[in-house]
């Protein structure tokens, strides 16, 4: 699977946007792409996937390059709930069915 | 609550100890996963069953010892365990394994092997 790069820290203004990148320049075609958060002590939490083409759920938004070599997740309103470590996955279909985690981003949302 | 309940919540055991965490699912997921989270470093993905077979055992040491009875249920026994053990124990599992869905986890186990 390739290796996702993420910036270790992040601020967001609480009611602003949160916007987090990740770069994953080495994606293959049938890689998708899976967001977690990990608020401390607690287990992961999934947030979305995607392929290719941008997704929206109630709790985020994905946003994907047309060369699939970067994403960004959005937060459209952080609050101080959304304070968490954020985890940046590639994952081919079909794979071993692991999920492998890198060291996230940690997500601080002030008020 | 996630879907996946694990007990204890905290556990404490000495090296000498032998001593069982619980994972339990009703979501109808067919896999289950173990991982260890250590103090400041990325989950590590310790063991994969599906459909209560074991498929992955990602050479973990052989004093860590799952069990899977049933689709819903998930143990790791533990015994002899070493200070450098002290981890969260996160447990998991999926619709398939293999499949692109989401990984539902629990809350984990904070263990402190003294």
């Amino acid at each position: 699977d390739a290796k996702t790069t993420q910036p270790p820290s992040m601020d967001c203004a609480e009611g602003r946007a949160a916007n987090l990148p990740c770069n994953h320049s080495t994606i293959s075609g049938n890689e998708y792409v899976y967001w977690y958060r990990q608020i401390h002590s607690q287990g992961p939490q999934y947030i979305i996937h995607g392929l290719k083409n941008n997704e929206t759920n109630e709790m985020a938004s994905l946003i994907i390059t047309e060369d699939r070599k970067s994403s960004t997740l959005i937060l459209p309103h952080a609050t101080l709930r959304d304070t968490a470590v954020y985890y940046c996955i590639v994952r081919s279909w079909g794979s071993q069915g692991n999920l492998i985690f890198g060291k996230g981003t940690k997500l601080s949302v002030k008020p | 609550e996630t879907g996946v309940t694990q007990t204890p919540r905290h556990l404490v055991m000495g090296m000498t100890n032998k001593k069982s965490l619980k994972c339990e699912q009703h979501l109808g997921h067919n896999a289950m996963y173990w991982y260890k989270q250590s103090a400041k470093k990325p989950l590590e993905l310790m063991f994969v069953y599906s459909l209560e077979e074991r498929v992955e055992n990602n050479s973990v040491p052989s004093r860590f010892s799952p069990e899977c009875p049933n689709s819903s249920h998930l143990f790791l026994h533990l015994h002899t365990l070493q200070p450098e053990d002290s981890a969260l124990y996160l447990c998991a599992s999926s619709q398939e394994y293999r499949a692109t869905y989401g990984y539902t986890f629990g809350s984990g186990t904070r263990l402190t092997v003294v």
